[in-house]
């Protein structure tokens, strides 16, 4: 149990586009989700931390007009790199908790965003 | 807010010797320290982890002490295996809302 997906894994567009990633908890509720950015062979970077109904909290530095954080449902976080830049492409991570009491992480799969 | 450190961030071990990788952090709120094995282009595993009303914590050959007076804390791998190469992350959470990744170790064991 506890599997959390993201889609697309991969993800090519063009400079001045919108991307949308998704990432969903397909076995169990997520309580909170949180967004990640990974550079090549660099550490996990926190952008955001989202609960189901209300507004994410950004990280500071993280710009929260670029990367839209909606957390619709209990399964269900989206992130989306609006306006892309070649700057923004990177690895994206989400992860979920699966209970309000529980620390433990469960991360998706990644999403290789590439803006051109 | 929250600051990880992890040392070394590269490793080199024979086959069958331990690996040990140590972190430190600047909150003294942390409570919780999990670590993370991240194979390339995969997504990141839970491997161990331990609050910080325990200081030790074992799990086959996998161990994690925490010092919570000098604010650190390390993970043991004993007898690695060349199936253990992979990038360890460590990461402290006062609140669990918030985890603040090191910034990993590339383990390499040699057969």
């Amino acid at each position: 149990g506890a599997v959390v997906s993201q889609h697309p894994s991969w993800v090519i567009c063009k400079s001045g586009t919108s991307v949308k990633i998704e990432c969903r908890s397909l076995d169990f509720q997520a309580t909170t989700m949180f967004w990640y950015r990974q550079f090549p062979k660099q550490s996990l970077m926190l952008m955001a931390t989202s609960n189901e109904g209300s507004k994410a909290t950004y990280e500071q530095g993280v710009e929260k007009d670029k990367f839209l954080i909606n957390h619709a449902s209990l399964t269900l976080s989206t992130l989306t790199v609006t306006s892309a830049h070649p700057e923004d492409s990177s690895f994206y991570i989400c992860s979920a908790n699966r209970l309000a009491s529980s620390y433990e992480q469960y991360f998706g799969p990644g999403t290789r965003l590439t803006v051109t | 807010g929250e600051n990880v450190e992890q040392h070394p961030s590269t490793l080199s071990v024979q086959e069958g010797d331990s690996a040990v990788i140590k972190c430190t952090y600047s909150d003294s709120a942390s409570n919780y320290f999990p670590w993370y094995k991240q194979e390339l282009g995969k997504r990141p595993q839970l491997i161990i982890d331990i609050r910080s009303n325990v200081g030790e914590k074992k799990d086959q050959r996998i161990a994690v002490t925490l010092n919570k007076t000098a604010k650190h804390f390390s993970l043991h791998i004993t007898e690695t295996q060349p199936e253990d190469s992979a990038v360890y992350f460590c990461a402290a959470s006062s609140t669990g809302n918030q985890f603040y990744f090191g910034t990993g170790t590339s383990l390499t064991v040699i057969p």
